[in-house]
Parts: structure tokens; sequence; C-alpha cells
């Protein structure tokens, strides 16, 4: 079984550019995550997905921060423009139900903008 | 919200002997405590996970406990092995409506063969 898919994997910008990640879940599992891992923390979620609705997106800077989920399956977090503080890995999870206890995640995309 | 605080953030153990990290809570309606392993340039896979009604729980080498009413779990890994160095990352879950989980900062541990 394929886990979860994040292209791509490294991504280099300039400041002010936009930048978008994309993420396919596990087959089947309804809860998607997006999460921003900067350097010798921890995963910090931004938005979470059941289905197609996001259901806790109050960590999203919403100003320059968007994310789609369509059809309930692949999503894109989108940044534009993205600023220095930016630079992180950027990780998506699923898990197969609302609240699921297993989080898998995605080997992430390392941003680094310039 | 939930603040997870996680200690130690370094940890240098030799080859066989035991590593323990802990962690404390802030939110008392927290009920879910899940471990995550992250080695070097890959993504957190879960290890091992509590839930509240629970006080212990085992799996091989690798252990959880947790205090309620102290608000603190901790993860203790016996006869540690070189493969045992990553990135172990503690959480909390809340039970309200969001569930959401909150990380704590990470414990780079290395084990010194």
């Amino acid at each position: 079984e394929a886990g979860v898919v994040q292209s791509p994997r490294y991504k280099i910008i300039e400041k002010k550019q936009p930048v978008a990640f994309w993420c396919n879940p596990i087959s089947g599992h309804n809860t998607l995550y997006w999460y921003r891992q900067n350097l010798g923390q921890g995963p910090e979620l931004l938005i979470r997905y059941e289905n197609e609705e996001a259901v806790d997106d109050s960590q999203l800077p919403k100003d320059r921060f968007s994310a789609e989920r369509l059809k309930g399956v692949d999503s894109t977090l989108k940044i534009q423009p993205a600023e220095l503080g930016d630079s992180a890995v950027y990780l998506c999870a699923s898990s197969l139900v609302a609240g699921g206890d297993e989080q898998f995640f995605g080997p992430g995309t390392r941003l680094t903008v310039l | 919200g939930e603040n997870v605080e996680q200690h130690p953030s370094t940890l240098s153990v030799q080859e066989g002997d035991s590593a323990v990290i802990k962690c404390t809570y802030s939110d008392s309606a927290s009920n879910y405590f899940p471990w995550y392993k992250q080695e070097l340039g890959k993504r957190p896979q879960l290890i091992i996970d509590i839930r509240s009604n629970v006080g212990e729980k085992k799996d091989q080498r690798i252990a959880v406990t947790l205090n309620k009413t102290a608000k603190h779990f901790s993860l203790h890994i016996t006869e540690t092995q070189p493969e045992d160095s990553a990135v172990y990352f503690c959480a909390a879950r809340n039970s309200g409506g969001y569930q959401k989980v909150t990380f704590g900062t990470g414990t780079k541990l290395q084990v010194i063969p």
C-alpha cells in the first residue's frame, strides 16, 4: 500500500514568490492534515480536513496561506507571497477517520525562502 | 490551547542502557498520547500510544507511562540499540470537537555503540 505522497520534496524560492505543495493521502483516509515543522521543533498543525471540509484552520496564517481539498482526496497548500520565516518542512499526514489515532505522515516538502 | 513540554532536548546513552523521555501537558481534557520517532531526513512514524484510561503500555523494548493527575507521560526505551537513534516527539490530543494533536519540541536520542 502506498503511503502519503508529497511533492515536491524540495523547493527553493525567493521571498515574495508564490509556492504550492501537493499531498495525496493514503487511499480511503478521510482526514488530512498539513503541518509545518521548523528546524528542531515538533510539527505544528496548520489545517485539518475531514473529507473536503476544513474543520480546523485556526493556526493557518490566512493572509498568505491557503489550502484546498476539492474532491476530498488530494490537497494543495499554497503560500503567496512567501516570506523568509516560511522556510520549514511542510508535512502532510492522513488518518483513517475523524480523530483517528494514528496519523501517517508524508516525507515532507523542505521549503527554503531566500 | 494545549501546551506540551518535552525534556530533555538531547539525550546520549550507551548501547544497552535505558533512555527515558518525559512530557507534560496542560489540558486536562487531553485523552490520547502518541509518541512518534523521526529518523534524520525521514517522516515521523508512530511507535507507541496510550489512552487516558490506561496507566502504562508496553511493546517489546518500548513502554509509555501516564500520570493523569500530574499531567505527565514518559517514554521508556530499554536495551537501547544504535538504530534507536532518532528524534522522538510526544504529543497530546484533546477530547474536544477538533481533537487537535499538539506535539512536543522533540528529543534527539543518540545511542553510542
